[in-house]
């Protein structure tokens, strides 16, 4: 059964600071999503990775893919309180490729 | 496009009563899923459909929760009868064949 698990499980950072969320699944998968939730709001699609080494970037968040480690990073740079936010990642179904799981997210809080 | 559209918003009831929750995916899109969002489980996936065909209905927690996807632009989940325990934030995504799922605002349901 496919496994993803995500730490830390809540980060409280500095303004101005740099930090990493990391992502680990079980089972081989090529896909990997990363979604951003605001309190009491829906999921918003932030990246997809597609293959190993996949690296994707937008402002001050980069995420990457290892698929040979089993591992993708959420890379915050220079943290803003505006990135406050419940941050998922997904993998594909190793049997299903329709369905994706869950990790369990990270609850990211950015003080001045 | 509107994006996926989740009816009612809001839903308040008392416990022993039927709830109907709805979904209209995104035009074009051959997947929709049903998650229940809670503090304590986190994100469930309940079901999902493939070309409005139920593929794993595995996380449905119990012959009370049923659904139905009578056509490409329309799915509902019920509840029947609803218990206090079925409170929670219910969301329904849809994905074409690359596997992204798409959110829709979510339904926020207190049974008392």
């Amino acid at each position: 059964e496919l496994k993803v698990e995500q730490n830390p499980l809540f980060l409280s950072m500095q303004e101005g600071k740099n930090y990493t969320i990391y992502c680990n699944y079980s089972t081989t998968s090529d896909r990997l999503y990363w979604y951003r939730q605001d309190p009491g709001k829906s999921l918003e699609s932030l990246f997809v990775l597609l293959s190993n080494g996949a690296v994707k970037q937008e402002g001050r968040l980069m995420a990457s893919l290892d698929t040979k480690a089993r591992l993708s990073t959420l890379h915050i740079t220079a943290a803003v309180h505006d990135l406050s936010a419940t941050y998922f990642c997904a993998v594909d179904s190793a049997y299903n490729t329709d369905k994706l799981i869950f990790g369990t997210g990270t609850r990211l809080q950015v003080f001045p | 496009d509107a994006g996926v559209i989740q009816s009612p918003r809001h839903e308040v009831t008392e416990m022993g009563q039927e709830v109907t929750l709805r979904c209209k995916p995104i035009s074009g899109h051959n997947s929709l899923f049903w998650y229940r969002q809670t503090m304590m489980r986190g994100l469930e996936l309940l079901i999902y459909f493939n070309n409005n065909v139920p593929i794993d209905d595995s996380g449905m927690p119990e012959d009370r929760f049923s659904a139905k996807m009578p056509n490409a632009s329309f799915s509902t989940l019920k509840i029947q009868p609803s218990e206090p325990r079925d409170s929670a934030v219910y969301f329904c995504a849809s994905s074409r064949d690359d596997n992204e799922q798409f959110f829709g605002p979510g339904t926020r349901l207190t049974v008392l």
